[in-house]
């Protein structure tokens, strides 16, 4: 079935270092990716998405790249700041853009960032 | 943007007891809602899919007599825990899909359920 395996945390960094947390997925067909960010306390937000290979979805200075070769979706972001402290959550919803479907998650990784 | 609700955000309970859950989609309409489940630092395991005006669909291993689930309008569709145990405390969460034709899951901040 489909899944998504994503990279351990916690992942703990200084202020603007260079952020990659890794993210492959198992998929049949062609899902759509997605990155969500669960800051302490308060729900889901949609970070970034990306529908078809080689797109690129971006958002608030991170960034991730749907690659099909190597089924992968990992997420950047060249200088973090301590306000991206969080959980960030890989994802893949294998119906299509325009459809309901359900979203299969990644394990998320818990980003802490330092002063 | 659009916004979706939950209440309660935090409720107590005693164990056998039932506690019901809201889920509302306060500026669109969601013909489709979904209940994740959230453990202690893991992800968000998906309950079930609700349709307005029909059944809910449940993911396999997840006791549709225990989470009860309706969606009677196209705005709320809630989860009521009936007799519920200590192993039922998690965190809950709610996601509606709109009737835009446009892909976009909106998720609720989520409601914390303690069973003492």
């Amino acid at each position: 079935g489909n899944s998504v395996t994503q990279m351990e945390g916690p992942v703990t960094l200084s202020e603007e270092a260079f952020l990659t947390i890794n993210c492959t997925y198992t998929a049949t067909g062609y899902p759509s990716l997605f990155w969500y960010v669960q800051y302490p306390g308060e729900g889901l937000q949609l970070l970034l998405k990306a529908t078809k290979a080689d797109d690129k979805g971006s958002n608030k200075g991170f960034e991730a790249t749907y690659r099909k070769e190597t089924t992968s979706f990992h997420l950047e972001k060249g200088s973090v700041q301590v306000s991206d402290s969080a959980v960030y959550f890989c994802a893949l919803s294998d119906r299509g853009y325009s459809s309901a479907s359900k979203i299969i998650f990644g394990s998320g990784t818990r980003l802490s960032i330092r002063p | 943007g659009a916004v979706v609700s939950q209440h309660p955000s935090r409720v107590i309970c005693k164990s056998g007891t039932s506690v019901k859950i809201e889920c509302r989609s306060l500026d669109f309409q969601a013909t489709t809602m979904f209940w994740y489940r959230q453990f202690p630092k893991q992800s968000l395991m998906l309950m079930a899919t609700s349709n307005e005006g029909s059944k809910a669909t449940y993911e396999q291993g997840v006791e549709k007599d225990k989470f009860l689930i309706n969606h009677a309008s196209l705005t709320l569709s809630t989860l009521t825990v009936t007799s519920a145990h200590p192993e039922d405390s998690s965190f809950y969460i709610c996601s509606a899909h709109g009737t835009s034709g446009a892909y976009e899951q909106y998720f609720g901040p989520g409601t914390r359920l303690t069973v003492t």
